[in-house]
């Protein structure tokens, strides 16, 4: 069963610190794995995105990191600044241009 | 590029009545285009996908009938849902691409039953 699963559920962290944001997937045939931050009440907004042969895409203080072998991605943020808090979901395509599937997410608040 | 226009951003109705939400490509074509609903603090859940000049492909679960779906043109698609109910008021979220080109989510609707 194709699944995405996010991890922490939720995360509170001063501004200014790291954070990183896990996601595991269990999709097949893979195509991409892409990286949405959404605002309360807003559509989500798209980070990054990776191919099987990309490991690394950064976008500002944003990285996204994958290994294909393992299954997994990452998702570090830099220097956290309040305007980061939202909702973080990892959403990976199966085959080309058709199903997305989306993991739950994960709740970050960052606190002055 | 690739921006996704979504309206309206909010719209509360009476129950009964049906309520349009259109969804925009404004600067590509998109053939393809999904609806997702999301209830709070939940992930989004595909309800349909609509490609153009066809009729959409609804997910399990979710009424044809009840949420109307339209995609015309290459650029916009609409829901409507009719005879709407409080258990209908929701996040209403669509997004719009083609396959080499990805997706993009448009902003959201905030749908209220009273």
């Amino acid at each position: 069963k194709n699944q995405v699963e996010q991890s922490p559920q939720s995360l509170i962290i001063l501004e200014g610190k790291n954070c990183t944001l896990q996601c595991n997937y269990t999709v097949s045939p893979f195509s991409n794995l892409r990286w949405y931050k959404q605002d309360t009440g807003r559509g989500p907004v798209s980070l990054t995105i990776m191919t099987f042969s990309e490991n690394t895409k950064s976008n500002g203080r944003y990285t996204a990191t994958l290994d294909a072998d393992t299954k997994q991605s990452s998702l570090h943020i830099t220097a956290s600044q309040l305007s980061d808090s939202a909702s973080y979901i990892c959403v990976v395509s199966a085959e080309a241009g058709t199903a997305l599937i989306f993991g739950k997410g994960t709740t970050l608040s960052v606190s002055s | 590029g690739a921006v996704v226009s979504q309206h309206p951003s909010w719209v509360i109705c009476k129950s009964g009545t049906s309520v349009k939400i259109e969804c925009r490509s404004l600067d590509f074509q998109a053939t393809t285009m999904f609806w997702y609903r999301q209830f709070p603090k939940q992930s989004l859940m595909l309800m349909a996908t609509s490609n153009e000049g066809s009729k959409a492909t609804y997910e399990q679960g979710v009424e044809k009938d009840k949420f109307l779906i339209n995609h015309a043109s290459l650029t916009l698609s609409t829901l409507t849902v009719t005879s709407a109910h409080p258990e209908d008021s929701s996040f209403y979220i669509c997004s719009a691409g083609t396959g080499n080109k990805g997706y993009t989510f448009g902003s959201g609707t905030r749908l209220t039953v009273v």
